[in-house]
C-alpha cells in the first residue's frame, strides 16, 4: 500500500529557506498517473494548496506563493522536496504531502503531515 | 479569505442526515467536475471522501453523498456517527491561475 512521509526541520529562523522532503514507499513515484503535491494548514486554519510536481519535473504552484516556492522531484529515490524561501511567521504550518490522482484531480493519498514553527 | 465558501459549522444528532455546502463560481465548481471533499480528524491528515463531484473511493462508506448544482456542491453524510464528527474541505479545479483552491472548511458536531 503506498505511503508517504514527510522530513525535514521543525523549526526554521526567519528569513530562513524552509526545505522539507516527501518520501514515497509501496509504490512509484514515476507513474504516469499522478502528480505530487504540498499542502499546508496553518494552527487553526484550513488548507492551502502550495505546489505540485510531476515526476517528469514538471511543475506548477499556487501564485500566492510561486515567488519563493520550488519543488522538485529525485525518481532515484523515490521522493520529492519542498523549498519556500524567506520565510516568515505567517509560514508556520503543518505541511503535509499528497499523491494527485491526474485523472480525478483529487488528492487521494497524503502524508501525516509535519509542523513547521518559523522563530523570529 | 478562502476561494470557495463553507459555512463554519453544522450539527446534527445521530441517526440524522445533513447537508455541507461550498460555493464557488464558474470559473470552478460551476465550470468543471473536479470536486472532492475531505474529511479531517483533529491532528489526522485529510482523507478523500468524494472525488469527482459524487464518486466514492473504495472503502468509504456510502452514507457519505456529493451532488453540484451550478455553482454550488454539497456533501450529504446520512445516518450520522459520531466518528463522522471531523472538519470537512470542499476543493475545485479553478481555470484561474490558482489552479486548485479549497474551501474554508466546515466543523461538524454529531450532538
Amino acid at each position: 500500500q503506498l505511503q508517504l512521509q514527510e522530513s525535514g526541520p521543525g523549526l526554521v529562523k526567519a528569513s530562513e529557506t524552509l526545505s522539507l522532503t516527501c518520501t514515497v514507499s509501496g509504490g512509484s513515484i514515476s507513474s504516469s498517473s499522478y502528480y505530487w503535491g504540498w499542502i499546508r494548514q496553518p494552527p487553526g486554519t484550513g488548507l492551502e494548496w502550495i505546489g505540485n510536481v510531476y515526476y517528469s519535473g514538471s511543475t506548477f504552484y499556487n501564485p500566492s506563493l510561486k515567488s519563493r516556492v520550488t519543488i522538485s522531484v529525485d525518481t532515484s529515490r523515490n521522493q520529492f522536496s519542498l523549498s519556500l524561501t524567506s520565510v516568515t511567521a505567517a509560514d508556520t504550518a503543518v505541511y503535509f504531502c499528497a499523491r494527485h490522482w491526474l485523472q480525478f484531480l483529487a488528492f487521494d493519498i497524503w502524508g501525516r503531515g509535519t509542523l513547521v514553527t518559523v522563530s523570529s | 479569505q478562502s476561494a470557495l465558501t463553507q459555512f463554519a459549522s453544522v450539527s446534527g444528532s445521530p441517526g440524522q442526515s445533513i447537508t455541507i455546502a461550498c460555493t464557488g463560481t464558474s470559473s470552478d465548481i460551476g465550470g468543471y467536475n473536479y470536486v472532492s471533499w475531505y474529511q479531517q480528524h483533529p491532528g489526522k491528515a485529510p482523507k478523500l471522501m468524494i472525488y469527482d463531484v459524487s464518486n466514492r473511493p473504495s472503502g468509504v462508506s456510502n452514507r457519505f453523498s456529493g451532488s453540484k448544482s451550478g455553482n454550488t456542491a454539497s456533501l450529504t453524510i446520512s445516518g450520522l456517527q459520531a466518528e463522522d464528527e471531523a472538519d470537512y474541505y470542499c476543493t475545485s479545479y479553478t481555470s484561474t491561475t490558482t489552479n486548485w483552491v479549497f474551501g474554508g472548511g466546515t466543523k461538524l458536531t454529531v450532538l
